[in-house]
């Protein structure tokens, strides 16, 4: 059973870059079964997907965010990272690393999350 | 972007009631929709995939039903455990959006 657990800061200074770890454990990030993926979740509020990858270094990014976002994949450390750029506090949220099995647009595993607060 | 709208966006309900949720989107989707619970500071957890595919584990008083633009999720005889938000979500194509939640409650 595939575990994700998610790193990073708790609170970042606006206009910064934002740089989330995801590590997996309980299966191969290099499978060719999974993609790999970002979603987060302002307080109170829903949810929206940031970026997903493939361990072949396929990208995939929400077009609302794309120029600000880059996802990545470390297969050597089995983990996956997220960089958010010129971040202000609407970025301010719970982010959830995610994995899917076999189909890029499905959330079949997810990590705790980690709650990124953007405040001076 | 396909719009996911949901309703109710709440409901108060008791222990052994039938309980629904709609789900709709914006344009057809196929049968490409999940459903997710999401319980207070929990991830969301999926309870069922393409319509109607229960995710291993799930109990059968969970199941979904639809196609197209509609789609719906039941919780056959509610259970204490089963208090908490519920979001369906396209994966037709990308981005992959999730509905607004629906909060179900005593």
């Amino acid at each position: 059973q595939l575990q994700l657990q998610e790193s990073g800061p708790g609170l970042v200074k606006p206009s910064v870059t934002l740089s989330l770890t995801c590590t997996v454990s309980g299966g191969s990030i290099s499978s060719s079964n999974y993609y790999w993926g970002w979603i987060r979740q302002p307080p109170g509020k829903g949810l929206e997907w940031i970026a997903s990858i493939y361990y072949s270094g396929s990208t995939y990014y929400n077009p609302s965010l794309e120029n600000r976002v880059t996802i990545s994949v470390d297969t050597s450390k089995n983990q996956f990272s997220l960089e958010l750029r010129s971040v202000s506090a609407a970025d301010t949220a719970v982010y959830y690393c995610a994995g899917s099995d076999g189909a890029i647009l499905n959330f079949d595993y997810w990590g705790q999350g980690t709650l990124v607060t953007v405040s001076s | 972007d396909i719009q996911m709208t949901q309703s109710p966006s709440s409901l108060s309900a008791s222990v052994g009631d039938r309980v629904t949720i709609t789900c709709r989107a914006s344009q057809s989707i196929s049968r490409d929709l999940n459903w997710y619970q999401q319980k207070p500071g929990k991830a969301p957890k999926v309870l069922i995939h393409d319509v109607s595919s229960l995710q291993s584990g799930v109990p059968s008083r969970f199941s979904g039903s639809g196609s197209g633009t509609d789609f719906t999720l039941t919780i056959s005889s509610l259970q204490p455990e089963d208090f908490a938000t519920y979001y369906c979500q396209q994966s037709y194509t990308t981005p992959p959006t999730f509905g607004p939640g629906t909060k179900v409650d005593i």
